[in-house]
């Protein structure tokens, strides 16, 4: 059974520091997804990663794949108080139905 | 292009009650998905159907069941309601894996 974990859980960081969220997942797959969720909202998309290797960046935010090592990284530049928010991983199998197992989400807060 | 859209927003039923849930997929989709997200924790998959067909399910009981119609909408079905079953549902649509767009959720509360 595939899982997925996100660490740390929680996260409180002053604004202009930088700070990295880490998503491990136990079996082999080639493409991760990274959602933001603010309080009593949906999921928002922020970053599907394709391939081994693969760096992706929005903002203040970069995201990068190893498939090898199974581990997806969200790199947060110089923290402003919007990024305030829960932020998930999720990975999906290359093989059967598409379905998408997340991580247990960190919830960010950025102190002023 | 349009997006997933759900409705009701926010329910609220009795225990052993029945409901229905409701999504439109985006335009040029032809998957849902539902998935379940308690308070505090990451969403939880349900099922998904593909052109009107299950195609996948997980870990929940019988009484959570589904449709697709032609136009690649669906509903959600919970049957004979448990205090457990409050959350945030949330359906998302696909083409493949390119991409999951998901709906705003409904917020599912028993009493």
């Amino acid at each position: 059974e595939l899982k997925v974990e996100q660490n740390p859980l929680f996260l409180s960081m002053q604004e202009g520091k930088n700070y990295t969220i880490y998503c491990n997942y136990s079996t082999t797959s080639d493409r991760l997804y990274w959602y933001r969720q603010d309080p009593g909202k949906s999921l928002e998309s922020l970053f599907v990663l394709l391939s081994n290797g693969a760096v992706k960046q929005e903002g203040r935010l970069m995201a990068s794949l190893d498939t090898k090592a199974r581990l997806s990284t969200l790199h947060i530049t110089a923290a402003v108080h919007d990024l305030s928010a829960t932020y998930f991983c999720a990975v999906d199998f290359p093989f059967g139905n598409e379905k998408l197992t997340f991580g247990t989400g960190t919830r960010l807060t950025i102190i002023p | 292009e349009t997006g997933v859209t759900q409705s009701p927003t926010h329910l609220i039923k009795t225990r052993g009650q029945q409901v229905t849930l409701r999504c439109s997929s985006q335009s040029g989709h032809n998957t849902v998905s539902w998935y379940q997200q308690a308070l505090g924790q990451g969403p939880q998959f349900i099922f998904q159907y593909y052109r009107e067909e299950e195609n996948g399910r997980g870990n929940f009981p019988p009484r959570f069941s589904g449709l697709q119609f032609p136009n690649y909408s669906s509903e959600l079905n919970v049957n004979a309601l448990e205090l457990d079953d409050s959350a945030l549902y949330l359906c998302a649509s696909s083409k493949g894996r390119d991409g999951y767009t998901f709906g705003s959720g409904t917020r599912l509360t028993v009493v």
